[in-house]
């Protein structure tokens, strides 16, 4: 156990349909960072969050959207779901520094159909 | 900018063999670099870091990595490879920063056979 949770592990929804994924970082860090992964774009960075705001911004689709709770849980919300949207997202943790590495979460695996 | 290439989707080797798995990086800061390891169904489990300091590396398993600035280069290494080590490895790149993120390369699977 990381001490970064994931919810839900897994999650099967039709297309045009909007979820909403839930990560709790490790007791004491920070920042959390979403990361897409899937076969054909790798691990992709999509968004990170600091102590309940926005600090930086990377492959993010406009349908996608997140926010971090002042209890430090985030939540990464998928609108309009897309076939190719298909893909494991990961949640990671860490402290003030987070040049100094992540703590990854054990992922949401989406399955669009 | 930073970015990372690992050379070789896969790398298929004989167990006891010698491990190496190739990463170069591009930085236009100093770079913090790391491994990580990905078992199927599993997320990113961090093998191993340089930050700043000694530039041969000890992580976990048995694997290290030696960060070399004049080949921009972070290869990661174990001398014997066991079956247990099969899996997936990432290569990734930040810099000292405190809202620094990571790139990661594309990933090498690490095929391990009897």
């Amino acid at each position: 156990d990381s001490g970064v949770t994931q919810t839900p592990k897994h999650l099967i929804t039709a297309t045009g349909q909007r979820v909403t994924l839930r990560c709790s970082p490790r007791s004491g860090d920070l920042s959390v960072y979403w990361y897409q992964q899937s076969l054909d774009q790798g691990l992709q960075f999509l968004i990170h969050y600091y102590n309940g705001e926005e600090r930086a911004k990377g492959n993010i689709l406009e349908r996608f959207s997140a926010q971090q709770f002042p209890d430090l849980h985030s939540e990464l919300n998928l609108s309009s779901l897309e076939l190719g949207d298909s893909a494991l997202y990961f949640c990671a943790s860490s402290g003030v520094d987070g040049g100094a590495g992540y703590t990854f979460g054990s992922g949401t695996r989406l399955t669009v159909v | 900018a930073q970015s990372v290439t690992q050379l070789g989707s896969h790398v298929s080797v004989s167990e006891g063999a010698l491990v190496l798995l190739r990463c170069n990086y591009s930085s236009s800061v100093p770079p913090y670099l790391f491994w990580y390891v990905q078992y199927p169904n599993q997320g990113l489990q961090l093998l191993l870091k340089y930050t700043t300091g000694a530039t041969l590396v000890k992580g976990i398993n048995g694997f290290e990595a030696e960060f070399k600035k004049s080949e921009t280069s972070f290869h990661l290494t174990k001398p014997s490879a066991h079956m247990s080590d099969a899996a997936e490895y990432f290569c990734a790149v930040s810099h000292f920063s405190g809202y620094s993120t990571l790139t990661f390369g594309k990933g090498t699977m690490l095929l391990v056979s009897p």
